[in-house]
């Protein structure tokens, strides 16, 4: 187990709110990702980190925005949450053994319902 | 547009039964991934191939990527109930940096 929890593991919110997910992890890899997964879509990269305060888009950021201050910690934010955002987010981390392995280690997930 | 797709979406067998996942893609990788994810949790690796035409066995299953490192495919020999769950492939997109590129994904599931 790499150490990856996520907080919270389920939440319920209305339309229009903003929502913060925190991802924290003991590793210490410098490679962090939030994926959300959707039925028949398998997982999609939403935003990573490759280092602290270094992040980028993945292929389905519109919405999210992301901060890492720490190496342990990745937040996702929904700025103003949408029924179309009801998914299970995953965070993940990763090593950087060379370009052609890219092991990633997930967190249990969490359950995010938008009414 | 889905760069890998899986196939079956589905798979409902009986226990010692063979069975065999695909991962197709019109894109070059540089790795293929292949993850088992259970219900309430994160996915977890499996196994990871670099080389076209490599074959990688774990107990009874079986891991080909393909020569073109275009595809792959999972085999599992008499499967068991604790088989079950879903299946992703992902790869790593030749110049695509430390992003994984996931498939849709096959759900297996075995009875007694």
């Amino acid at each position: 187990d790499a150490g990856i929890t996520q907080s919270p593991r389920h939440k319920v919110t209305e339309t229009g709110t903003p929502v913060t997910l925190r991802c924290h992890q003991t590793e210490n890899h410098r490679y962090m990702y939030w994926y959300r997964q959707d039925p028949g879509h398998g997982l999609r990269l939403i935003h990573y980190s490759y280092g602290v305060k270094d992040t980028d888009k993945g292929e389905v950021s519109d919405g999210y925005s992301v901060s890492r201050s720490k190496t342990e910690d990745f937040l996702l934010t929904l700025e103003s949450a949408t029924s179309s955002q009801t998914s299970v987010y995953f965070c993940a981390t990763g090593t950087s053994g060379g370009i052609s392995y890219n092991e990633q280690f997930f967190g249990p997930g969490t359950r995010l319902t938008v009414l | 547009t889905q760069l890998l797709e899986q196939s079956p979406q589905f798979l409902s067998i009986q226990e010692g039964e063979n069975l065999t996942v695909y991962c197709n893609s019109s894109s070059v990788f540089s790795s293929l991934q292949w993850y088992r994810q259970e219900p309430g949790e994160g996915p977890v690796l499996l196994v990871t191939v670099v080389t076209g035409g490599e074959v990688k066995k774990l107990k009874r299953l079986t891991f080909q990527f393909g020569d073109a490192r275009k595809d792959s495919s999972l085999h599992i020999t008499a499967a068991q109930p604790g088989d079950t769950g879903l299946y992703l492939c992902a790869g790593l997109l030749t110049g695509g940096g430390n992003k994984l590129t996931f498939g849709t994904g096959t759900q297996l599931k075995v009875e007694l």
